[in-house]
């Protein structure tokens, strides 16, 4: 099963709404990804999380709060966000092979469409 | 860092011709993939392939890392076949995970 799991599908919130996204995998996969796609765009690339720790936070503000509770779900919290943040938002897993934790193929989700009013 | 370029960046093809995608890459990789995202937003992987010569039903993909490109060929294309194609690498060490997007080629299969 190379399935990953996000919800919800679509999400509008105001300005001042604290919301979550949420995302699920049962592959055994040790790195969880969010990425960031608007529209006509190409994903990009926004935090990066190895055996539950945040590895890469791609500068993103503060607004977005990853959290990677145990190794089968990662959550992004979000709170007073703008509307140049509505985007799709995409998250993903992979394996972790060897010491050195090269990360093997990555395996996304159908997204969350959010809306920023 | 590094740059990824696709080629063309929009395709239209009749049900049935054959087609080459081409993704080319500033620096040596560690990583790559192909992707195809549906009109629903959905990226499903087509390949893993940071080097050599794979298929997979219609489709296929060459990458030849030493001249930093990889070619995605699609067959007898069919309507499905419609949405937008990324090649995405991840250089330096292959440690991070940190995968760059090419800007897509947009591919319309016309009936």
């Amino acid at each position: 099963d190379t399935e990953v799991t996000q919800t919800p599908k679509h999400l509008v919130m105001g300005m001042t709404n604290k919301k979550s996204l949420k995302c699920e995998q049962h592959m055994g996969h040790r790195a969880m990804y969010w990425y960031k796609q608007k529209a006509k765009k190409p994903p990009e690339l926004m935090f990066v999380y190895s055996y539950e720790k945040l590895s890469i936070n791609e500068s993103v503000p503060s607004r977005f709060s990853p959290e990677c509770p145990n190794s089968s779900l990662l959550n992004l919290h979000l709170h007073a966000l703008q509307p140049e943040d509505s985007a799709l938002y995409l998250c993903a897993s992979s394996q972790v092979r060897g010491l050195a934790g090269a990360k093997e193929t990555q395996y996304f989700g159908p997204g969350t469409r959010l809306l920023v009013l | 860092g590094i740059q990824v370029e696709q080629s063309p960046p929009d395709l239209i093809l009749q049900e049935g011709a054959n087609s080459t995608l081409r993704c080319n890459f500033s620096d040596s990789v560690n990583n790559l993939q192909w992707f195809h995202q549906n009109p629903w937003g959905q990226l499903i992987n087509l390949f893993y392939i940071p080097s050599g010569t794979k298929q997979n039903g219609r489709l296929s993909a060459t990458t030849v890392a030493t001249e930093r490109y990889s070619l995605l060929y699609i067959s007898s294309s069919q309507t499905t076949d419609s949405g937008v194609y990324f090649c995405a690498v991840e250089g330096g060490s292959g440690n991070t995970g940190k995968l760059i997007f090419g800007q897509g080629t947009t591919l319309q299969v016309k009936p």
